[in-house]
């Protein structure tokens, strides 16, 4: 059974400085989403990761994928306080179409 | 313009209820799911539906019946309700073999 683990669970990190969230999942895939969650609100869709080796950007978030390590990362450059959310990875098992999401990263951008 | 909506936004009622949540898309799309967000904001898919055939059907109680009458629509009732079935339920949908899901709003169901 696919199983999606991000880390780190929390992150709380000063304006201006750059962070990592990964995203790890245990079987194969190429179809790789991030979500970003504000407390008390729906899923807004950030990224669609379709195949190896994909990378997108927008704004101060950059996520990349790599099929071979089951792995992909969200990076986040020059923090601002707006980006305080919470960040969810999903994979799409066998493209079925079913979503397993991770346990999801809670950042939080302080001055 | 909304793209995704969900009716109650809020539902609390007692233990043993029978109550629905509702659910409309007007993306045009052809499939719709159902998620459940626990206490912990863990997301775990419920079911989904193509052109209102059920195609994902996860270990759920079966006290738990979505029904689709249509492709623009997808509603969660939900017996006998037990104080477990508190949570955050989201509607989706997308096209199917194509990539985003996107959500509804949410309904916040609370079993006293």
């Amino acid at each position: 059974e696919l199983k999606v683990e991000q880390n780190p669970l929390f992150l709380s990190m000063q304006e201006g400085k750059n962070y990592t969230i990964y995203c790890n999942y245990s079987t194969t895939s190429d179809r790789l989403y991030w979500y970003r969650q504000d407390p008390g609100k729906s899923l807004e869709s950030l990224f669609v990761l379709l195949s190896n080796g994909a990378v997108k950007q927008e704004g101060r978030l950059m996520a990349s994928l790599d099929t071979k390590a089951r792995l992909s990362t969200l990076h986040i450059t020059a923090a601002v306080h707006d980006l305080s959310a919470t960040y969810f990875c999903a994979v799409d098992q066998l493209r079925t179409d079913k979503l397993i999401f991770g346990t999801g990263t809670r950042l939080q951008v302080f001055p | 313009d909304t793209a995704v909506s969900q009716t109650p936004k809020y539902l609390v009622t007692q233990m043993g209820n029978d109550k629905s949540i509702k659910c409309e898309q007007n993306l045009g799309h052809d499939t719709m799911y159902w998620y459940k967000q626990d206490s912990k904001k863990f997301l775990k898919i419920m079911f989904s539906y193509n052109n209102k055939e059920l195609i994902i059907n996860e270990t759920v109680p079966n006290r738990f019946s979505p029904k689709s009458p249509d492709k623009a629509h997808l509603n969660l009732h939900i017996n006998s309700l037990e104080l477990g079935d508190s949570a955050v339920y989201f509607c989706a949908s997308s096209s199917q073999g194509t990539d985003t899901q996107y959500f509804g709003p949410g309904t916040r169901l609370t079993v006293l």
